[in-house]
């Protein structure tokens, strides 16, 4: 059975950063690439980067550029989502999916992280 | 960046009823690059349909897609109650992947 399991809930000052990780179990890690997408409040899916988990290639949001960086650590099969220079409008429910390669659909996705960011 | 519009806000139906919704495109997007979702309240969304026309696995066959170029629709033949939640549609063929603002199915 293929799963996608997140980090806990977090709440965050402005400022601050935060880190959000992806266990993946049931598929080879490195065959797939791995996608962050965040959903704000009453908002749509907004994609944010991915990560090729086999060659490490990365690429982000123009929206995010500056601010997201996402990494991999084959050996734990686990990605790394880290948004720094938090704004209250950073919260929102923080999802990883996987795709067959950047051009593919999200057919797994992870349960979300719920991201607060409050002074 | 390709913005994606689905029509309408929302859907009231009953169950057994056809349901169909809409989402056009501000650009052309090929098919092979359109994809449908479902989410409901409290979890993740879930693939439906990718590739316009092609039922991800475990999918109902009471989900279709169709459509080219900017004007692609999900039908769904006969709702069951499971069913009324909200769906997106997402483009992936160009980057950013972007995703339609939803249309809520309920319950009439």
């Amino acid at each position: 059975q293929v799963h996608l399991v997140q980090s806990g809930a977090e709440v965050k000052k402005p400022g601050a950063s935060v880190k959000v990780s992806c266990k993946a179990s049931g598929y080879t890690f490195t065959g797939y690439t791995l996608h962050w997408v965040r959903q704000a409040p009453g908002q749509r899916l907004e994609w944010m980067g991915w990560i090729n988990a086999g060659n490490g290639n990365i690429e982000y949001s123009q929206s995010f550029q500056g601010r997201v960086t996402i990494t991999r650590d084959t050996s734990a099969t686990t990605a790394h989502m880290e948004l720094s220079r938090l704004r209250s409008e950073d919260t929102a429910v923080y999802y990883c999916a996987s795709s067959g390669n950047a051009q593919a659909a999200f057919d797994i996705w992870g349960q979300g992280t719920m991201v607060t960011v409050s002074s | 960046e390709i913005v994606l519009t689905q029509s309408p806000g929302t859907l009231s139906l009953s169950p057994g009823e056809r349901a169909t919704l809409s989402c056009r495109a501000s650009q052309s997007v090929s098919s092979t690059y359109l994809a449908w979702y479902q989410q409901k309240p409290g979890q993740a969304p879930r693939l439906l349909i990718y590739g316009a026309f092609s039922r991800a696995t475990g999918i109902p066959d009471r989900f279709s897609g169709s459509g080219s170029g900017t004007d692609f629709t999900l039908t769904i033949s006969r709702l069951e109650p499971e069913d009324f939640a909200v769906y997106y549609c997402q483009q992936y063929g160009s980057s950013p992947a972007t995703f339609g603002q939803g249309t809520k199915l309920e319950i009439k």
